[in-house]
This record gives structure tokens, C-alpha cells and sequence, in this order.
């Protein structure tokens, strides 16, 4: 069955980047585009971006985003820099499926604090 | 982009249904009918309800349905029960490989 399980949570400080990993099992890695979505406390989801994997064409809504992917480990990655407070949320990894907007699969989510 | 606009919340009573608007504009919901409903309990991760506007992925109960009018989608949770009570997030396709969600609407069963 397809799973994505996500990296743990991160504490960050104001400036500084983090990197969270979505470790993919179940299904051909090469064939679906992985989303990358978060949501901050009390709001709702907010879409940043999504990468088709080996070929790494992303499609991205915010510049501070980088997403790669690694063949060998099946894992899809999201780097978020020049943190701020604001960028405190819970980031989700979430497979699609194919046709558009149906994201079947998603991660268990990581959190991710900023605080100086 | 902007979010599209959800209302806040919604509330009915076991069995009634309940319809939640999603407003975006002539460049998300108004051009392409790739619309999607996503359910979310309280600490859990979003589930897919509907794609494209009216599908519903295998396993997802007939009692919820979508619908799309000019630049306005909705969520129609029939018969409701107490169980679905939760978040309700709708997320149109936006051109250029990028997606907009809503603002999120907290259900409530009376």
C-alpha cells in the first residue's frame, strides 16, 4: 500500500532554513507528482508547491521553496529558507493521483516551529 | 494568488444536509473544473472527498457530492452525521502546474 511517512518535528530560529523529508513506499516513485502543502495554527491548508520526482520539474508557489527528490531512497525533500515566525505550521507531503487536485495520499505532516 | 473563500462555518442537524460554498475567481474555479474537497479531523492529516469537481475516489461515501457554478464550487454532505464533523477544505487547480485552497470550513453537527 502507498505509504508517506514524514521527518520529525523542527525547532528553527528567525533566518535560518529547514528540510523536511517524505519517504515514499507502495507505488513506482517516478510516476506521480508529490505536493508539498502546510497548514499554520488555526488556518487552513496553504499549497507551496509540487515536484514530478527524478526529473525534479517543479512547480512552486513560493521562491523560498526548494524541492528535490532522490531515486535511491524514494524520498521527495521540501528546503524552506529565510524563516520566520510565520512560517510556523505543520508541512505535508501529498501524493497525486493522476488527474488534478486528487491527492489520495498524504503524510502524517511535520511540524515546524520558529522561534528566536 | 488569493485563497479561495469558504464560509467560516456550517451546522445542520443528524440526517439534514448541509451545502459549503468555495468563491475563487475567473482564473482558478471560473477556468478549469479541477476542484477538490478534502475533510480533516482535528490532529489528522486531510482525505480526499471529491476531485474534479463531482468524483469521489473509492471508499468515499455518496453522501458527499461537488458541484461548480461559474467561479463558485460547493460541497453538499448529505444526511449528515455526527461523524462528520470536522474541517472541509476545497482547492482549485490555478494554471501553470499551481493549486489554491480555501479559507476551510468547520462543520458542526447540532
Amino acid at each position: 500500500q502507498v505509504q508517506l511517512v514524514q521527518s520529525g518535528a523542527e525547532v528553527k530560529k528567525p533566518g535560518a532554513s529547514v528540510k523536511i523529508s517524505c519517504k515514499t513506499s507502495g507505488y513506482i516513485f517516478t510516476n506521480f507528482w508529490m505536493h508539498w502543502v502546510r497548514q499554520a495554527p488555526g488556518q487552513g491548508l496553504e499549497w507551496l508547491g509540487q515536484i514530478r520526482p527524478t526529473t525534479d520539474f517543479t512547480q512552486r508557489f513560493r521562491g523560498r521553496v526548494t524541492m528535490t527528490s532522490d531515486m535511491s531512497t524514494t524520498t521527495v525533500y521540501m528546503e524552506l529558507s529565510g524563516l520566520t515566525s510565520e512560517d510556523t505550521a505543520v508541512y505535508y507531503c501529498a501524493r497525486d493521483g493522476g488527474q488534478y487536485g486528487d491527492s489520495e495520499h498524504w503524510g502524517q505532516g511535520t511540524l515546524v516551529s520558529v522561534s528566536s | 494568488q488569493s485563497a479561495l473563500t469558504q464560509p467560516a462555518s456550517v451546522s445542520g442537524s443528524p440526517g439534514q444536509s448541509i451545502t459549503i460554498s468555495c468563491t475563487g475567481v475567473s482564473s482558478d474555479i471560473g477556468r478549469y473544473d479541477h476542484v477538490s474537497w478534502f475533510q480533516q479531523r482535528p490532529g489528522g492529516a486531510p482525505k480526499l472527498l471529491i476531485y474534479e469537481v463531482t468524483k469521489r475516489p473509492s471508499g468515499v461515501s455518496n453522501r458527499f457530492s461537488g458541484s461548480k457554478s461559474d467561479t463558485t464550487a460547493s460541497l453538499t454532505i448529505s444526511g449528515l452525521q455526527s461523524e462528520d464533523e470536522a474541517d472541509y477544505h476545497c482547492c482549485s487547480y490555478a494554471g501553470s502546474g499551481t493549486y489554491v485552497f480555501g479559507t476551510g470550513t468547520w462543520v458542526t453537527v447540532l
